[in-house]
């Protein structure tokens, strides 16, 4: 099984910070890579999928690069509605695999 | 509106059976594969079942942790996707999510419906 480290687990920022949040694969992939946003008592929201494509209605401040074992997610001007808890999702082969997660809190 | 709608959640215990149902609206069922989620304190999320789409012949993968005590199934005259869970564990408990997968494995089929649609959750709790 591919196996997602998802890095940091947990961070505090302020309004207007610049965020990155990491993933890395055990095994190389291609395009199989989505991003999720989480708030409390809510389900996951689709942020980006195929690494880098932007979900419909979502602020442009995000934004998702990467290939191979490492991607990454930006959140280029953090913004108050933006804490919450992020997840990456590798779909590359069975099972599908979710990253630990990354809980971005108010500094 | 798309959407997707669990229900059926409850407790039960060690050993129980509980069967979650989803209901889908708002697009073409059978065109899409369909999959659970689960939330554990644990474990985050975890993804636990698929069904392939119609054309792909409504096929199934699973979960190491469910497979053989949980099966997926669906019923197109009804829009809905089922997971029966049998033979339930403690480290089953957890809120289950049904999402709407993609239509394909190429392309825009592929990339982009992955799990675009999320309902909003039923709570499984096994406790003796």
């Amino acid at each position: 099984d591919i196996q997602m480290t998802q890095s940091p687990s947990a961070m505090s920022a302020s309004v207007g910070d610049r965020v990155t949040i990491t993933c890395r694969a055990s095994q190389g992939t291609n395009t199989n890579l989505v991003w999720f946003q989480q708030k409390p008592g809510q389900a996951p929201k689709r942020l980006i999928y195929a690494v880098s494509n932007l979900q419909s209605g979502v602020p442009s401040r995000f934004s998702g690069s990467g290939s191979g074992t490492e991607f990454t997610l930006t959140i280029s001007s953090l913004q108050p509605e933006d804490f919450a808890t992020y997840y990456c999702l590798l779909h590359h082969s069975y099972p599908l695999t979710f990253g630990g997660g990354t809980k971005v809190e108010i500094k | 509106e798309v959407q997707v709608v669990e229900s059926g959640g409850g407790s039960v215990q060690p050993g129980g059976s509980l069967r979650l149902s989803c209901a889908a609206s708002g697009f073409t069922f059978s065109d899409h594969y369909m999959d659970w989620v689960r939330q554990t304190p644990g474990r985050g999320l975890e993804w636990v079942a698929r069904s392939r789409n119609k054309a792909d012949g409504h096929t199934t993968e699973y979960a190491a942790s469910v497979e053989g005590r949980f099966i997926v199934s669906r019923d197109g005259s009804q829009n809905s996707v089922s997971l029966q869970m049998n033979s339930l564990k403690i480290e089953d408990t957890g809120v289950y999510y049904c999402v709407r997968g993609p239509r394909g494995t190429t392309g825009n089929d592929l990339y982009y419906y992955y799990m675009d649609v999320w309902g909003k959750g039923t709570t499984v709790t096994v406790s003796s």
